[in-house]
């Protein structure tokens, strides 16, 4: 089975950088996905990491750690748009991605 | 582009009715995905399929069904629904259908079970 940890919610000022970590363990492991949600929409993919270390996109930047069962999602010069939930998930390689609860993210001005 | 779409919007359903929540996309992808998302737990796997005519359990499909009869549609049925059926459901595809592969997902429906 998968058991992954992620932070219920984070706040920030705008302009400012936030971390969200996610800790995962897995019977099997074949990449990390990251999505944002906005309130009362849907899932958007954002990033996927299989190696370790940084993939950066923009403002946003993903890391992995596989050994230690880590990864975050790293917001920089935050925007007010950037509020809403980011969502952790892991596949093991059978078709099935395993979400975390999210992460609620509030921008403040 | 519509990509997927999902029917009705929100419904409000008295407990031991039938459902169907219906499930369109229009790119082509040959894996489709069911998810129930309740506040504190996340996304949870109801039923998924890899290619038109196969169809798997996920983490949660008791009181539900599926069935995949052509490549864009994905139905989920509550055949007796019950008040814990209560959720925002969304349906998901995928290119591939292979773990790495990048889930695109539907506006959700809102379900109400009184």
């Amino acid at each position: 089975g998968q058991n992954i940890d992620q932070p219920t919610e984070m706040t920030a000022t705008e302009g400012a950088i936030v971390q969200i970590n996610c800790t995962y363990q897995t019977s099997g492991f074949n990449g990390l996905f990251w999505y944002q949600q906005h309130a009362g929409e849907a899932p958007t993919f954002l990033s996927y990491n299989v190696l370790d270390g940084l993939e950066e996109k923009g403002r946003f930047s993903s890391f992995l750690s596989r050994s230690k069962g880590y990864s975050y999602l790293l917001l920089k010069e935050l925007q007010m748009k950037d509020s809403a939930s980011y969502l952790c998930a892991v596949t093991n390689g059978d078709y099935k991605l395993s979400f975390g609860a999210g992460t609620t993210v509030t921008v403040r001005a | 582009i519509a990509g997927i779409t999902q029917a009705p919007t929100s419904q409000i359903l008295a407990a031991g009715r039938r459902m169907t929540l219906r499930c369109t996309q229009d790119m082509r992808h040959n894996a489709m995905y069911w998810y129930r998302q309740d506040l504190g737990l996340g996304l949870r796997l109801i039923h998924y399929s890899n290619t038109a005519g196969t169809t798997g359990k996920g983490e949660v499909p008791d009181g539900y069904s599926v069935s995949r009869a052509n490549t864009d549609d994905f139905p989920l049925t509550l055949a007796s629904a019950v008040p814990s059926q209560t959720s925002v459901y969304f349906c998901a595809s995928s290119d591939r259908g292979d773990s790495t592969d990048t889930q695109y997902f539907g506006p959700g429906t809102r379900l109400t079970v009184l």
